[in-house]
C-alpha cells in the first residue's frame, strides 16, 4: 500500500456522461498531481493542486477539472465522457517542498462505451 | 522545452540475462531530477530511483543500476541476472528542481522476461 488512495479503481460509463474520481494522498502530503495514461497519449501531467490551491496546469481539457479540498484529497471531474477519454488515472502526492519522486497511487481505469 | 526519448519499445530477454534500458532527456535546465518507475502487469507506479542533476555517480541496488551520463543527457538502467518478476513496463522521467514539479515521462519500454 503506497498510502494515495484512489478510487472507485475502475469505472465503466457511457459517452457524454460525467464521472468523479477520488485520490486520498499520503499522510501529510500536502501537494496532488493527477495524471492520465492513455495507450497514444502515454503519461501525461493534467494539474497539480497544494494545500487547496492549482499549481500547475498541464494537457487538461476544459470538459475535465479538478479541486482539493481543506482535508487534502482531491477529485478530478470529467464530463461530457467521450471514448478517447478511456484511460487510467492517476494521482500521486508529495510534501510539495521537496522532489524525493512521489508517491502514486494505484490508478483508476476509467473506460467510456 | 522538456523531452524523454526511451527508444526501446519492447525488449525480450530470457531469465538471468542482464538487460539494459535506455532513456535520453532534452531539458534547458541546468539543473534537474531524473526518475525511474515501473509499471507492474498490476498497473501501479513503483518508484525506483531518483537522481539529481549534479549527482554523476552510478547508483547499484541489488540487481539494479544506473548510469548518469550527463554528458549524453543520458540515465541508462540495467537489471543484472534478470527475473520474470521483472516483467513490466519501465518509464524515465524528468522533472524540474523547484517550482511545480510535474513529471515529463518517456514513452516506456516493456520489458518481458522469459523463463
Amino acid at each position: 500500500d503506497s498510502g494515495v488512495t484512489q478510487t472507485p479503481k475502475h469505472l465503466i460509463t457511457a459517452t457524454g456522461q460525467r464521472v468523479t474520481l477520488r485520490c486520498s494522498p499520503r499522510s501529510g502530503d500536502l501537494s496532488v498531481y493527477w495524471y492520465q495514461q492513455s495507450l497514444d497519449q502515454g503519461l501525461q501531467f493534467l494539474i497539480q493542486y497544494y494545500n487547496g490551491e492549482e499549481r500547475a496546469k498541464g494537457n487538461i481539457l476544459e470538459r475535465f477539472s479538478a479541486q482539493q479540498f481543506p482535508d487534502l484529497h482531491s477529485e478530478l471531474n470529467l464530463s461530457s465522457l467521450e471514448l478517447g477519454d478511456s484511460a487510467l488515472y492517476f494521482c500521486a502526492s508529495s510534501d510539495g517542498g521537496s522532489n524525493y519522486g512521489y508517491t502514486f497511487g494505484s490508478g483508476t481505469r476509467l473506460t467510456v462505451v | 522545452a522538456q523531452k524523454v526519448t526511451q527508444a526501446q519499445t519492447e525488449i525480450s530477454v530470457v531469465e538471468k540475462e542482464d538487460v539494459t534500458l535506455d532513456c535520453v532527456y532534452e531539458t534547458r535546465d541546468t539543473t534537474y531530477y531524473l526518475f525511474w518507475y515501473k509499471q507492474p502487469p498490476s498497473g501501479e507506479l513503483v518508484f525506483l530511483i531518483r537522481r539529481n542533476s549534479f549527482d554523476e555517480q552510478n547508483e547499484i541496488s541489488g540487481r539494479y543500476s544506473w548510469n548518469f551520463q550527463k554528458s549524453t543527457s543520458s540515465f541508462n538502467f540495467t537489471i543484472t541476472a534478470s527475473q520474470v518478476v521483472d516483467s513490466a513496463v519501465y518509464f524515465c522521467a524528468l522533472t524540474k528542481t523547484s517550482g511545480t514539479y510535474k513529471y515529463i515521462f518517456g514513452t516506456g519500454t516493456r520489458l518481458k522476461v522469459l523463463a
